[in-house]
């Protein structure tokens, strides 16, 4: 039983480029959940997502920061224009109906 | 506003050496309180969920234990493995509710 997947693991752009992060809930989970973190800081929510719908974004920035998770396919966030203060470690994570989220290995950015 | 604050920040234990990690809490109304793993660079591995005051759960070395203000994770003789960092988090009652998460207390146990 496939745990949380997340593509790629570490992903480098430049200053400008945009940055796309795939996230594959746990079987029969239907709730999928961003979060970024930077090094010593903890999991700072961004955005709350299920099958073709956003549920919360209100830890999501409004500009260059956009999320969906359509009916067939992986949970995408989408970071357009990057700047470096985007590098950080996002971390998806699925549950199901009200039960505890389960998380997967992350994505690294690195913006140079 | 839910808060969720851990101590200490870091802690460095001998191996054998028991000891608590805490997480204090403020949340409207308590419908779970978690405890996660996290290994450098890897995801949170989740560990437990506690719903009320007077709970208590096990795992190998690790019990977790719930009041109505504070959850304790208590570690007994640990080993070098169980070196990682441990957040806690909450989520509050009433339909969704986002689960915040404390910043983690790192935890290093020498051999």
């Amino acid at each position: 039983n496939a745990g949380v997947m997340q593509n790629p693991r570490h992903l480098v752009r430049r200053r400008g480029q945009e940055a796309r992060l795939r996230c594959s809930p746990m079987k029969g989970h239907s709730h999928v959940y961003w979060y970024r973190q930077l090094p010593e800081e903890g999991l700072k929510f961004m955005v709350y997502l299920q099958k073709e719908n956003i549920i919360d974004e209100s830890g999501m920035p409004k500009e260059r920061f956009s999320a969906e998770f359509p009916k067939e396919g992986p949970s995408i966030l989408r970071i357009q224009q990057v700047v470096r203060g985007d590098s950080a470690a996002y971390f998806c994570a699925s549950s199901g109906q009200l039960s505890e989220q389960f998380f997967g290995p992350g994505t690294r950015l690195t913006v140079l | 506003e839910d808060q969720v604050t851990q101590s200490p920040e870091a802690l460095r234990l001998q191996e054998g050496e028991s000891s608590s990690l805490n997480c204090s809490y403020t949340v409207s109304g308590l419908r779970g309180l978690f405890w996660y793993r996290q290994d450098p660079g890897k995801g949170p591995e989740f560990l437990f969920t506690l719903y009320s005051a007077g709970e208590e759960k096990e795992k190998e070395r690790l019990k977790a234990t719930l009041t109505k203000k504070e959850s304790f994770l208590h570690i007994t003789a640990p080993k070098p493995e169980d070196s990682a960092t441990y957040l806690c988090a909450v989520q509050a009652t009433g339909g969704y509710q986002k689960v915040t998460f404390g910043i983690g207390t790192k935890l290093q146990v020498i051999p």
